[in-house]
């Protein structure tokens, strides 16, 4: 079983849909969670921490429920812009700061 | 600041062939890492460098070594690379400040080898 598991999609949506995403971990000593975008054929970057409160950053929401070990990623008003592939992260303990990457989920956002 | 840079962006070898892939990042942070990409893989950790003279085995570390030059530098090299190397190679390094955290990727090499 992978540590964090991720659905791959492909999830093709029209422009100004609400799509979200779901990733489970296994780790339960996993410190903090990320999620990251990537487009085609570059790095990820840093789209936004999830905290257990839940966070919101303009049209992204965020959710960590440690309970279930559990972390969503909601996107409100799709743009075309948002098509990429979103990496669900967690961070081990630890000073090392290992990151450990699900595979993905693709989102093509269609107009 | 330019970030984390890596060089060459893509590279073909043939089996048995050696190279160095070679990463800088100019924000001053300690640790930094290399990973690699494969298609429905994610990325998975090969060597990370937790603070300059220090290197540590990552998930699939077999078939490289690296060397922390200083706190700048990374370089992953491959001594002889087989086919089942051809991947996307990342270099990362991690920002730390309180409670959050982020890491920087370099823009990726390309590798293939026949």
């Amino acid at each position: 079983r992978k540590e964090v598991e991720q659905d791959p999609g492909p999830f093709n949506v029209p422009e100004g849909a609400t799509v979200a995403f779901n990733c489970t971990y296994s780790n339960s000593a996993s410190q903090s969670f990320f999620w990251y975008r990537q487009d085609c054929r570059k790095e990820p970057k840093l789209l936004m921490s999830v905290y257990s409160s839940g966070n919101e950053d303009g049209r992204f929401t965020a959710q960590l429920n440690r309970a279930s070990q559990y972390i969503s990623l909601l996107i409100r008003d799709s743009k075309l812009s948002d098509s990429a592939t979103y990496l669900c992260v967690a961070l081990a303990s630890g000073s090392a700061r290992q990151l450990t990457f699900g595979s993905g989920t693709q989102l093509t956002v269609l107009p | 600041n330019a970030g984390v840079t890596q060089t060459p962006k893509f590279q073909v070898l043939k089996t048995g062939q050696s190279m160095t892939l070679q990463c800088a990042q100019d924000m001053n942070h300690n640790s930094m890492y290399w990973y690699r990409q494969d298609p429905g893989m994610g990325l998975r950790l090969i060597y990370y460098s937790a603070s300059e003279g220090t290197t540590d085995k990552g998930e699939v570390p077999n078939g490289y070594n690296v060397s922390r030059l200083n706190k700048r530098e990374f370089s992953l090299r491959l001594e002889s690379a087989a086919p089942s190397q051809t991947s996307v190679y990342f270099c990362a390094s991690h920002r730390t400040q309180s409670s959050y955290n982020e890491q920087f990727f370099g823009p990726g090499t390309r590798l293939t080898v026949l």
